[in-house]
């Protein structure tokens, strides 16, 4: 098993919509969990990150964990075109070490 | 500010050979961590380095190797070169290794292709 598994998609919306992208984990250790957002042929870059449970807001996005059921979740509300990326979660293995999950692809259409 | 800078954006190398990918931190930056992302995956973990030493090792093979140097700055060596190890190398930085001194910063990667 995976130590973070994620929905590949892909993921296409219409502009203005609310996204949800979502992760579960199995290892309850390092309560710690990031999102990052990947442009096409560029480094990850880091949108959100989050300790142990509960959500965490900011702008548009908000960051959910929900330690029971082992799942981490990212919404995007009143999405843009802009917001066409891939976006990867991750949980903190120790250090900067992360395990990340395998990145859902996401198309917002105007 | 300059964010964390990886050399070279890409190249091609034939199976057998070996490559030397370079990263420089963001100034300020003790640590520095190298993850591969095969074309439709997530960032593997390869290395950490913090204050020149090793700090963590993911599970790759002794064909890839690094250090890091007095100013920061870190290389990731592969040998005999493999169909397989084509893909995007990143580096990320990070003020240290506890805390939240962890927030790691991501390179925009070298393009790493075997043929």
């Amino acid at each position: 098993q995976k130590e973070v598994e994620q929905d590949p998609g892909p993921l296409s919306v219409p502009e203005g919509a609310i996204v949800s992208l979502n992760c579960t984990y199995s290892n309850s250790a390092f309560q710690y969990f990031m999102w990052y957002r990947q442009y096409s042929r560029k480094g990850p870059e880091l949108l959100m990150y989050t300790y142990s449970s509960g959500n965490k807001e900011d702008g548009r996005f908000t960051a959910q964990v929900d330690k029971s059921s082992k799942y981490i979740s990212l919404f995007i509300r009143d999405s843009q075109p802009s917001d066409s990326a891939t976006y990867l979660c991750a949980r903190k293995r120790g250090g900067n070490q992360f395990y990340f999950g395998t990145g859902t692809s996401l198309t917002v259409i105007p | 500010d300059a964010g964390v800078t990886q050399s070279p954006t890409h190249l091609i190398k034939t199976r057998g050979q070996h490559v030397t990918l370079r990263c420089s931190p963001i100034s300020g930056h003790k640590s520095v961590s190298w993850y591969q992302q095969v074309l439709g995956q997530g960032p593997q973990f390869i290395f950490q380095y913090y204050e020149k030493e090793e700090r963590g090792r993911g599970n790759f093979p002794d064909r890839f190797s690094a250090r890091q140097f007095p100013n920061y700055s870190s290389e990731l060596n592969v040998n005999a070169l493999l169909l397989g190890d084509s893909a995007l190398y990143l580096c990320a930085s990070s003020l240290g290794v506890a805390g939240s001194n962890t927030e790691a910063f991501f390179g925009q990667g070298t393009r790493l292709t075997v043929v």
